[in-house]
């Protein structure tokens, strides 16, 4: 297993377009998260899943975003009628069974341009 | 709510010289706390990480003590190189309700010259 992946890596769409964004968490971890950073900024939360329950969502997360988890493995994550400030790289993280230290470990994040 | 706070940058140093940056948190619960380096290019990796006060997190030449008396965890590098400049973040994991997001501080950018 190499680590946590997302796809697509970069994403440049016009204004008012929806976007679908994939990330496959690292096989034997149940808890997946969505981060978005700007440019400058830390990365900040929008929502979690333990398996395919949404526990908490960010009041970041509009009701143009989405996330889902079907099956407890890889998530998507749906941005609709895309605005510019939805511009930011769009973070995967994925967390061990049972850590007592709750780290997390990234993916590589898609670039997300909206022009 | 909690929060981070890192100094600013950039920090400049030339190589083999002694790294500090400084990391103060907030938090209403008992954090697990963590430090991210991102080079450039690539995307965020675990640096090191503490879980109870007083905890030493260490790893490639990096340390950090939780030290909950000054609520700090500050990053410290005796002999930097120029392969560390890189963007550095401090984060927390609030354990208090089953311990989910991360919350970062701004970052704060390295840069080690020759």
């Amino acid at each position: 297993d190499t680590g946590v992946s997302q796809n697509p890596r970069h994403k440049i769409t016009k204004r008012g377009q929806n976007v679908t964004f994939r990330c496959d968490p690292i096989s034997e971890h149940n808890r997946l998260y969505w981060y978005r950073q700007t440019l400058g900024q830390g990365p900040e939360f929008l929502t979690y899943f333990q398996n395919e329950a949404q526990l908490e969502k960010s009041r970041l997360l509009s009701d143009r975003f989405s996330a889902e988890r079907p099956k407890g493995s890889f998530s998507t994550l749906e941005i609709q009628r895309t605005e510019q400030g939805d511009s930011a790289m769009y973070l995967c993280a994925s967390s061990p069974i049972g850590s007592l230290s709750y780290e997390q470990y990234f993916g590589p994040g898609t670039r997300l341009t909206v022009t | 709510g909690d929060s981070v706070t890192q100094m600013e940058g950039p920090v400049t140093l030339s190589e083999e010289a002694f790294l500090t940056i400084n990391c103060t948190y907030t938090a209403t619960g008992y954090p697990s706390l963590f430090w991210y380096v991102q080079y450039p290019g690539e995307g965020l990796q675990l640096l090191l990480k503490a879980t109870k006060a007083d905890d030493k997190g260490s790893n490639k030449g990096f340390e950090a003590t939780y030290r909950k008396e000054t609520t700090s965890f500050h990053l410290e590098k005796g002999s930097v190189q120029v392969s560390d400049s890189a963007v550095y973040f401090c984060a927390l994991s609030d354990r208090t309700g089953g311990g989910n997001k991360l919350t970062f501080g701004t970052g704060t950018q390295l840069k080690v010259e020759l």
